[in-house]
Order: structure tokens, then C-alpha cells, then sequence
């Protein structure tokens, strides 16, 4: 069983959508839960951290924590063409190591 | 303000070539990594830095060696490329954070292919 599991979609939604991205981890003890948005031949960058269980929200984005289910997920509402993108879970595992999920390819459109 | 700059962009190779990725940041972080990114997989971590002079393994660094010899630089290189090691390279740089040091800045790529 891999440690971060993503579903590598593609998604496809309508511009305005609410989008639910979502991932699956394996080790309980994990604490640290990124997400990161990579644009077609770019490098990722950092949207949003949380640390723990519970929500953490940055204008149209919501990062969610289920420690008892062990499952991350990222909402996006009011979904932009601009939004188009792949989303990765990531989660710091300490030592320097971070384990990045396989990313979902989401596409929104106009 | 260029951040993390990567030099090839692209790059073939032919089996058993060698060659050199540079990785330069400009925004004084001390720790800098190497990534590589194939289809279907999360990132991976190949070597990492946590400053000038350091250099420490991460999950794939056979085939691969790497160097810091300045704080702003960091060098991969492959010594015999094989087909396998035919992707997309990362790097990134960071600096510590008071509750963990992975908030990562990274670099546009280097697409390999090794034919």
C-alpha cells in the first residue's frame, strides 16, 4: 500500500463548480498536510498547509483534515478556467521527507 | 526577483552520457533538494542539502550525485544515463520554519529523456 494515495483523474467541471479533491494516507502519526498546484510544465508551488484534524481556508480554497479517517481533502469554489491544473497532496513526514501523492489533473471549463 | 532557476530546461541524452543539472536560488534558504517526477508517481526525492558543503541521500539517489559548494547553488549530476532515469527534474529550495522545514520553492523543471 502506498503511503499517499491520489486519484490521478482527469476531472473535468464547469466554471462556478465546487471541486473536492482528495487524498488517502496510510500512517496515523502523519501531522503535516500540504497541497500544491502545478501548471502544465511548471514546478509546484504551495497553496495551503495544515497541521493536525480540521479545516483551513485561504479565499476560495478549504483544506480539510480527517485524522480518524485518514483522508485530506481540498475544495475549491466557485471554480475558475484558471484553476485548470494539478493539484498534489503532500504530507512532511519528518527528516526532511516529504511524500507527495501522484497528483489529479483538473480541468475547468469555461 | 527569480526565485529557483534551472538550467537545462531540456535536455537528450544517449545511454552512458553524463551530465550536469544546475540548480541556483536567490532567496537565501538553506535547504535545497532534488526531485525527479515520472507519470503516475508523486514526487521523489533524489538528494537534499540542508546547507553550503552538505549533501545527504533521499529515496532514489542511485545514479545520481550531487554537490553545494555555494549556498545558492545546487548541482545534480548523473554519471552514466540510463533510460530509466528519463524525467522530469525538480529543484527546490526552503528554509526552516518554525513547525517544519518543508515549505518548498521549487524550480520550472528539466525535462531528460536518455535514448
Amino acid at each position: 500500500q502506498k503511503e499517499v494515495e491520489q486519484d490521478p483523474g482527469p476531472l473535468s467541471v464547469p466554471e462556478g463548480a465546487i471541486v473536492s479533491l482528495n487524498c488517502t494516507y496510510s500512517n496515523s502519526a502523519f501531522q503535516y498536510f500540504m497541497w500544491y498546484r502545478q501548471y502544465s510544465r511548471k514546478g509546484p508551488e504551495l497553496l495551503m498547509y495544515t497541521y493536525s484534524s480540521g479545516n483551513k481556508e485561504d479565499g476560495r480554497f478549504t483544506a480539510q483534515v480527517d485524522k480518524s479517517s485518514k483522508y485530506i481533502s481540498l475544495f475549491i469554489r466557485d471554480s475558475q478556467p484558471s484553476d485548470s491544473a494539478t493539484y498534489l497532496c503532500a504530507i512532511y513526514t519528518g527528516g526532511f521527507k516529504t511524500i507527495f501523492g501522484a497528483g489529479t489533473r483538473l480541468f475547468v471549463k469555461a | 526577483n527569480a526565485g529557483v532557476t534551472q538550467t537545462p530546461k531540456f535536455r537528450v541524452l544517449k545511454t552512458g552520457q553524463s551530465m550536469t543539472l544546475l540548480c541556483a536560488q536567490d532567496m537565501n534558504h538553506e535547504y535545497m533538494y532534488w526531485y525527479r517526477q515520472d507519470p503516475g508517481m508523486g514526487l521523489r526525492l533524489i538528494h537534499y542539502s540542508v546547507g553550503e558543503g552538505t549533501t545527504a541521500k533521499g529515496e532514489v539517489p542511485d545514479g545520481y550525485n550531487v554537490s553545494r559548494l555555494k549556498k545558492q547553488n545546487f548541482l545534480l549530476g548523473l554519471e552514466s544515463a540510463a533510460p530509466s532515469q528519463t524525467s522530469v527534474y525538480f529543484c527546490a529550495s526552503s528554509y526552516p520554519d518554525r513547525d517544519f522545514n518543508t515549505e518548498a520553492f521549487f524550480g520550472q523543471g528539466t525535462r531528460l529523456t536518455v535514448v
